[in-house]
């Protein structure tokens, strides 16, 4: 079956440091990659996405390229912010799945001022 | 711009009591899904449905049922809850006709203890 795994947190950085949380994938097929955020609070929200070998998904300064080879797609920031603080996860879907979502376990990132 | 919805956002429960979790959606979307949130496991995939009248299971089924009667209504039972099933439940909803990529909505989730 699919899986996801996920770099364990929490991740504590100080503001304007470099983030980088790891995620490689096992899957049966050739599937559709994601990072969802999780606001304090509130429901998961997409980030970014993917659906081919070296494709970038890139938002709010968050970046992530699928690597086929290496089945990963590391989630990376130049320089956060506090208000990046949230929960990251990672996930993949496969075609004919009805999109259903494989999540990682999620890494809490703090950022502090 | 409501989006998906989730009614209650918290409950606490008796174990052996039953309880509905009611989802729904505003974007016409086909299908629907309902997930369980746990330290350290991210989400897992409970039931889903791919339109109104279907259901099938997910990852972790058992002790859980659901009903799509309407399209934009999906709801998750608990017929006899369980410690075990306390937890944060997500819904989210995603359109069926569009293509690869295309992303899962999520609603604000439920929190439930069962004691």
């Amino acid at each position: 079956g699919n899986s996801v795994t996920q770099m364990e947190g929490p991740v504590t950085l100080s503001e304007e440091a470099f983030l980088t949380i790891n995620c490689t994938y096992t899957a049966t097929g050739y599937p559709s990659l994601f990072w969802y955020v999780q606001y304090p609070g509130e429901g998961l929200q997409l980030l970014l996405k993917a659906t081919k070998a070296d494709d970038k998904g890139s938002n709010k300064g968050f970046e992530a390229t699928y690597r086929k080879e290496t089945t990963s797609f590391h989630l990376e920031k130049g320089s956060v912010q506090v208000s990046d603080s949230a929960v990251y996860f990672c996930a993949l879907s496969e075609t004919g799945s009805a999109r259903q979502l494989t999540f990682g376990s999620g890494t809490q990132l703090t950022v502090l001022p | 711009n409501a989006g998906v919805t989730q009614t209650p956002k918290f409950r606490v429960l008796k174990t052996g009591q039953s309880m509905t979790l009611l989802c729904a959606q505003d974007m016409n979307h086909e299908y629907m899904y309902w997930y369980r949130q746990d330290p350290g496991m991210g989400l897992r995939l409970i039931h889903y449905s791919v339109g109104e009248g279907t259901t099938a299971k997910g990852e972790v089924p058992d002790g859980y049922n659901v009903s799509r009667l309407k399209k934009q209504n999906f709801l998750l039972g608990l017929e006899s809850a369980a410690p075990s099933q306390t937890s944060v439940y997500f819904c989210a909803s995603s359109p069926s006709d569009r293509g690869l990529g295309t992303e899962a909505f999520f609603g604000q989730g439920t929190r439930l203890t069962v004691v």
